[in-house]
């Protein structure tokens, strides 16, 4: 079971890249490493998913090096309403009742 | 439509009553989760009906009780809950269970036990 561990929380000014990290020393072959966001009383959100090297889609960036023990998701240019908890989420495609966990989350607070 | 629904929003029991919630789907996807999450905690996995078939329990106490009616449902039963049991219950729904499935969440049920 590939359990996660990230930052507990990260502040950073309007405009900036925020880039958060997992770990992941566990990770197993068929693993898949997915980035969720979280507001205050709502469900998470999927933000983005990689397997290997790099994805990018119109929000983020995923970087994941050639071992994929740990990953980083890139926020680029944060404003306010990134302001959440971010959740990494290591899991594979097997319907076999296999276990996956959310990361420990990571707290963004974006400063004006 | 991409929008997992969950009755009630809030919910208030003692110790000793019995409630349900509920949750709904329809983006036909075949597995269907239930989470619980505390404050400043990440969700926790409790139940996961694949194809209305429970393949995941982990270890939930039997005061909580998934139903799967259809492919499109998920009820949670709860009876004589704890106070330590109150929290945000979230539903989601993947297309397929597996934890590399982007899951859809619903906006969750604010449970209080008094």
């Amino acid at each position: 079971l590939a359990k996660t561990t990230q930052p507990i929380s990260m502040d950073s000014y309007e405009g900036q890249e925020v880039n958060i990290t997992c770990s992941h020393n566990n990770i197993a072959t068929n693993d898949y490493i997915t980035w969720y966001q979280q507001f205050p009383s709502q469900g998470p959100r999927f933000i983005i998913q990689g397997y290997k090297t790099k994805v990018t889609n119109e929000v983020a960036s995923l970087f994941i090096p050639a071992d994929r023990k740990s990953s980083t998701l890139s926020l680029p240019r944060v404003s306010l309403s990134d302001t959440a908890v971010y959740y990494c989420l290591v899991g594979d495609t097997r319907d076999t009742g296999n276990q996956f966990y959310f990361g420990t989350g990571t707290s963004l607070t974006v400063i004006p | 439509d991409t929008e997992v629904t969950q009755t009630p929003k809030h919910l208030v029991m003692g110790m000793t009553n019995k409630k349900s919630l509920k949750c709904e789907q329809h983006m036909g996807h075949r597995a269907m989760y239930w989470y619980k999450q505390k404050a400043k905690k990440p969700p926790e996995l409790m139940f996961v009906y694949s194809y209305e078939k429970l393949s995941i329990n982990e270890s939930v106490p039997s005061r909580f009780s998934p139903e799967c009616p259809n492919s499109s449902l998920l009820n949670l039963h709860l009876h004589a809950l704890q106070p330590e049991d109150s929290a945000l219950y979230l539903c989601a729904s993947s297309q397929v269970s597996g934890g590399a499935y982007e899951q859809y969440f619903g906006p969750g049920t604010r449970l209080t036990v008094t």
